[in-house]
């Protein structure tokens, strides 16, 4: 079945540190590939998404770029703030119209000043 | 309204209670979910309603029974649970159309469930 590789964490970094979190998968066809965010004591949010190979999602100073060749969709933001501190999901929603999402198993960023 | 809405926030329950979690949304979407996401793990998937007709039921137990009154409301009935169901409850909702997974889903806050 399909399914999300993802960094697991957790990772600290001080404040303006270039940020990257891998992420492959493997499905069939071509999926959509999602990052959501989930901060502490919230429910999730979608950062960007991309739906088809080479497109880019970019939100917040946060980009992805689909790459069908090498399955990955790693996310990376130039310099990271205290406030991007939470959670990191890839997911990916497949296109056979069974509506689920499969999620990646979570990376916690901590940003320190 | 972009929103999804769920309630209560918390809740503590004991195993011989019945309770219900309430999820609303406005924003015309035709398919909603529930998700179940224990301490640091990822959220899974439990039931998904399309057009307010049970669509996927993840071989979920029967302590949970989901209801969809209308395509704004979804609903999970909780009866004798075990201490093992304590985790955050998700409701998140999606539009249907073409190419549905194009846009993504929205969740709501959860619901963080205790079993006693």
């Amino acid at each position: 079945g399909d399914s999300v590789t993802q960094m697991e964490g957790p990772v600290t970094l001080s404040e303006e540190a270039f940020l990257t979190i891998n992420c492959t998968y493997t499905a069939t066809g071509y999926p959509s590939l999602f990052w959501y965010v989930q901060y502490p004591g919230e429910g999730l949010q979608l950062l960007l998404k991309a739906t088809k190979a080479d497109d880019k999602g970019s939100n917040k100073g946060f980009e992805a770029t689909y790459r069908k060749e090498t399955t990955s969709f790693h996310l990376e933001k130039g310099s990271v703030q205290v406030s991007d501190s939470a959670v990191y999901f890839c997911a990916l929603s497949d296109q056979g119209g069974s509506e689920k999402l499969v999620f990646g198993k979570g990376m916690k960023l901590t940003v320190n000043p | 309204d972009t929103e999804v809405t769920q309630t209560p926030k918390h809740l503590v329950m004991g195993m011989t209670n019945k309770k219900s979690l309430k999820c609303e949304q406005h924003m015309g979407h035709r398919a909603m979910y529930w998700y179940k996401q224990k301490a640091k793990k990822p959220p899974e998937l439990m039931f998904v309603y399309s057009y307010e007709k049970l669509s996927i039921n993840e071989s979920v137990p029967s302590r949970f029974s989901p209801e969809c009154p209308n395509s704004s409301l979804l609903n999970l009935h909780l009866h004798a649970l075990q201490p093992e169901d304590s985790a955050l409850y998700l409701c998140a909702s999606s539009s249907r159309g073409f190419r549905v997974s194009d846009y993504g889903y929205t969740f709501g806050s959860g619901t963080r469930l205790t079993v006693v």
